[in-house]
């Protein structure tokens, strides 16, 4: 089965810190995309970055990088230099191939980020 | 810069009520996706599109819940008659493609629905 899986609920970290959120994932399929996004107080979830499962280097974007194993099946994503407007909920999610290309998600990590 | 339109933000309606939630996606995006939220864990899809076709709405309770995307453009969401387990956040979503990069999903900021 298809399977998103975020083992913290909860992180702590100061301004200018470097933080790692950990994701594994679950799947049968060879092809398959993997994201992270952000979900502040108000709502909307906020694209941050893309791992497509043939990728051979890891994704970056500004100061998100994500850690792709995939032999391990991991995905975290390490946010650098960490800033106050980072505190939110943080997604992992996969596209699974199945009816549709839909996305999957594990039940999220807040990440707190103190001055 | 483009984004995923929806309305309204915030609806509060009583159970056996009608509600409808619309949602404008990136323009050129022929994918689009109704998630739904509940308080405390990530989005489960309800439905999707190809332009104005469905292609999976397999988790969408079809007793009570209904999608359209007549012209493969904007969509409706709604539901009818709403029950107390449906209060939560129906979040819209579009996407360019199917696979690569391009597969990427951008929301809208949502409808938080608050059934009494």
């Amino acid at each position: 089965a298809q399977k998103i899986t975020q083992t913290q609920p909860g992180m702590f970290v100061q301004e200018k810190e470097a933080v790692t959120l950990d994701c594994t994932y679950d799947t049968s399929d060879q092809s398959y995309g993997l994201f992270w996004y952000k979900q502040p107080s108000s709502g909307e979830m906020i694209f941050l970055i893309y791992q497509g499962s043939y990728d051979e280097q890891n994704a970056t974007e500004g100061r998100y990088s994500l850690n792709f194993q995939k032999a391990r099946k991991s995905a975290n994503l390490v946010i650098s230099a960490s800033q106050l407007g980072d505190s939110a909920m943080y997604f992992c999610a996969m596209r699974v191939n199945q009816a549709g290309t839909a996305l999957i998600f594990g039940k999220g990590t807040t990440l707190s980020v103190s001055s | 810069e483009a984004e995923v339109a929806q309305s309204p933000r915030y609806k509060i309606t009583e159970k056996s009520q009608a509600v409808a939630f619309w949602c404008d996606p990136i323009s050129g995006h022929a994918t689009l996706y109704w998630y739904r939220q509940i308080l405390g864990q990530g989005p489960e899809l309800l439905v999707q599109f190809q332009d104005e076709s469905v292609v999976d709405d397999s988790q969408l309770p079809k007793d009570r819940f209904s999608a359209e995307r007549l012209k493969g453009v904007d969509s409706t969401l709604k539901i009818q008659p709403a029950e107390l387990g449906d209060s939560a956040m129906y979040l819209c979503a579009s996407s360019f493609g199917v696979s690569g990069p391009q597969e990427t999903q951008y929301f809208g900021p949502g409808t938080r629905l608050l059934v009494l």
